[in-house]
């Protein structure tokens, strides 16, 4: 059975840069895309990027212009930047497996879900 | 794509039918997964593409919609159903999500 099991320093100061890994345990990481999540303190969830395990990425234009991911199958581990940061970085962030199917209905249609996710690291940041 | 959800809380007994609305601001075919956040835990798959049951997750939960209106529906409230529900489009990047749902049980 697959887990993720992350890391990552967890109190950073304003325009500093997060850095977070991700280990995926159990299964191959290959084949499959993975995702960051982030959940700021008593907020929803907000869908950070993904990342393919042949290092394709999509971001969420919103943070575009900070964000790096990477992908080293021989480790099977994925990792997230996050440079600039400010307070509003502050938040609980997750890894996840991005699953798919294929579903047959009229035409074939991939979808997409977070199927599998890490249990979250706190980042903080604060002066 | 903007998702909203309805109620952002809700209180009910146990045994109870809930169900929770979510809407698109454009069209997402049936492209819809449904998460349940227990507090201190990471969300946990309950439905996607709108009403396919993630494997292991109890028959009472169960999605309906197509195009921009979707609900998920518990048939009969348990106490282990106190959580807070989302919804996310899967129709293109950024996978959005709606604000939660928060069900309390009285």
């Amino acid at each position: 059975q697959v887990q993720l099991q992350q890391w990552g320093a967890g109190l950073l100061g304003p325009s500093e840069t997060l850095s977070l890994t991700c280990g995926v345990y159990g299964e191959s990481l290959s084949g499959y895309s993975w995702t960051w999540i982030r959940q700021p303190p008593g907020k929803g969830l907000e869908w950070i990027g993904e990342i393919s395990w042949r290092g394709n990425t999509n971001f969420n234009p919103s943070l575009k212009s900070r964000v790096t991911m990477s992908v080293d199958t021989s480790k099977q581990q994925f990792s997230l930047e996050l440079s600039s940061l400010t307070a509003a970085d502050t938040a609980l962030y997750y890894c996840a497996r991005r699953g798919n199917i294929m579903i047959v209905e009229d035409m074939p249609r991939d979808y997409y879900y977070m199927d599998v996710w890490g249990t979250g690291t706190t980042v903080t940041v604060s002066s | 794509i903007q998702m909203s959800q309805s109620p952002s809380s809700l209180s009910a007994s146990v045994g109870d039918r809930v169900t929770i609305t979510c809407r698109a601001s454009q069209r997402i075919s049936n492209y819809l997964n449904w998460y349940q956040q227990k507090p201190g835990k990471a969300p946990n798959l309950l439905i996607y593409a709108a009403s396919t049951l993630q494997r292991g997750v109890p028959p009472r939960f169960s999605g309906s919609g197509s195009g921009t209106d979707f609900t998920l529906t518990i048939s009969s409230l348990l106490p282990e159903d106190s959580a807070t529900y989302y919804c996310q489009q899967s129709y293109n990047t950024p996978r959005t999500f709606g604000q939660g749902t928060k069900v309390e049980i009285k």
